[in-house]
């Protein structure tokens, strides 16, 4: 089942501007990871940010967390074009085997 | 590191034939999972392997679909007979560790898109 849910659906911006993804999800968890897929292309793991921590940064990405609200947002700092994709948030809710539930994911466009 | 290899990369066939997807994952990596994203939607789990035992594959529609994962290495999914809707992009991804063990996320392999005629 899936248990994220991405908020926007879509997003389109221009380059330079900032882009912030929302989740939110339903029952504890483990962690929370964030994904980006490109068009046809498998899914790349972008961060990592585990139930005990609040905020992590990763180059141009910020990640937070709020457990208490059970909910995370993704933020891209000075999109580029090649930011163009769709991301998704997944989490490990520690049930059986700890396999990763995905959301629907948000469709970002960056144009120039 | 080589990534996760997956083959065909493209699958065309005709309702009520059978099909199989073949993944190589990450030399090392224990935790295996197959993964369907229907068009427009995120990735649905399978089935998930630890090894070469089952972890679960309560998504997993029996019925028609099977997996292995022989020696704990590479895996195969099966579909038989394939119906309209499982067209689909079928995932492979692999990971060093799950749950509190988990310091890097998964590494999926580019799919197989299935298109059921």
């Amino acid at each position: 089942s899936q248990q994220g849910e991405e908020d926007p659906q879509a997003l389109s911006i221009q380059e330079g501007e900032n882009a912030t993804m929302n989740c939110s999800y339903k029952t504890s968890i483990n962690n929370l990871q964030w994904y980006r897929q490109n068009s046809g292309r498998g899914l790349v793991h972008l961060i990592l940010i585990r139930s005990n921590e609040r905020e992590k940064h990763s180059g141009r990405l910020r990640v937070t967390l709020d457990t208490s609200k059970k909910s995370s947002s993704l933020l891209i700092t000075a999109s580029r074009a090649a930011d163009t994709a769709s991301y998704f948030c997944a989490t490990d809710a520690g049930n059986s085997g700890y396999a990763l539930n995905f959301g629907k994911g948000t469709s970002l466009l960056v144009t120039p | 590191e080589a990534g996760v290899a997956q083959s065909p990369r493209y699958k065309i066939i005709e309702k009520r034939q059978s099909v199989a997807f073949w993944c190589n994952p990450i030399s090392g990596h224990a935790t295996l999972y197959w993964y369907q994203q229907i068009l427009g939607q995120g990735p649905k789990l399978l089935i998930q392997f630890q090894n070469n035992g089952v972890v679960d594959d309560s998504q997993l529609p029996k019925d028609r679909f099977s997996a292995e994962r022989l020696k704990g290495v590479d895996s195969t999914l099966k579909i038989q007979p394939a119906k309209l809707e499982d067209s689909a992009v079928y995932l492979c991804a692999s990971s060093s560790g799950t749950g509190e063990l988990i310091n890097y996320g998964y590494t999926f392999g580019s799919g197989t898109r299935l298109t059921v005629v």
